[in-house]
């Protein structure tokens, strides 16, 4: 069974750099076919897809957010980090990170395993 | 980035009944379209992906259809634990954008 745990500051300065880790527990973490994602929900609003990384360090961001985000992996500790630096308040949300994997058949990909969430309030 | 509408915003059911939610995407997306379910302070889960493909687990009262820009999720015979918010997502191309979600309460 695959869990991800994120971990992180969960009160952030405007301006300051917003720092998360997802622990991904399982054995899966260094399999071939499944990227790595963040995502994020401001309360009581909609998913945003912030981006993803392979264990390659092949990365895919959110035009939206590209500027000021990074997404780091460490494979000898199963982990994988969000970097979203400038913070503003538009920035508070939910943050999950979470398992990408490939469908079987046409290979449709999809989002299979997630974090439980972890609130980040952008404030001073 | 690809856009994705979903219809109705919120809907009022009964247990018993059966729904349908419509998802839309801004351009054609072949079948890479996902639905989660979302319960109050729970992460998402997995439903359906690529369109048809019921995720492991999930009660065959839940199926979806669709291919290019439009998608149904049907749910027949609902459930009191049905009652949810979900979520459309495209994965054709990244960013892989969701719908602005569909809120189900009870009537």
């Amino acid at each position: 069974q695959v869990q991800l745990q994120e971990s992180g500051p969960r009160l952030v300065k405007p301006s300051q750099t917003l720092s998360l880790t997802c622990t991904v527990s399982g054995d899966s973490f260094n399999s071939g076919t499944y990227y790595w994602t963040w995502i994020r929900q401001p309360a009581g609003k909609g998913l945003e897809w912030i981006g993803r990384i392979y264990t390659s360090g092949n990365t895919n961001y959110n035009p939206s957010l590209k500027s000021r985000v990074t997404i780091s992996v460490d494979t000898s500790r199963n982990q994988f980090s969000l970097r979203l630096n400038s913070v503003t308040a538009a920035d508070t949300a939910v943050y999950y990170c979470a398992r990408d994997a490939l469908g079987l058949g046409v290979g449709g990909r999809h989002i299979d395993y997630w974090g439980q969430g972890i609130l980040v309030t952008v404030s001073s | 980035d690809i856009q994705m509408t979903q219809s109705p915003s919120s809907l009022s059911a009964s247990v018993g009944d059966r729904v349908t939610i419509t998802c839309r995407a801004s351009q054609s997306i072949s079948i890479f379209l996902n639905w989660y379910q979302q319960k109050p302070g729970k992460a998402p889960k997995l439903l359906i992906y690529t369109a048809s493909s019921l995720q492991s687990g999930v009660p065959s009262r839940f199926s979806g259809s669709g291919s290019g820009t439009d998608f149904i999720l049907n749910i027949s015979n609902l459930q009191p634990e049905d009652f949810a918010t979900y979520y459309c997502q495209q994965s054709f191309r990244t960013p892989f954008t969701f719908g602005p979600g569909t809120k189900m309460d009870f009537k």
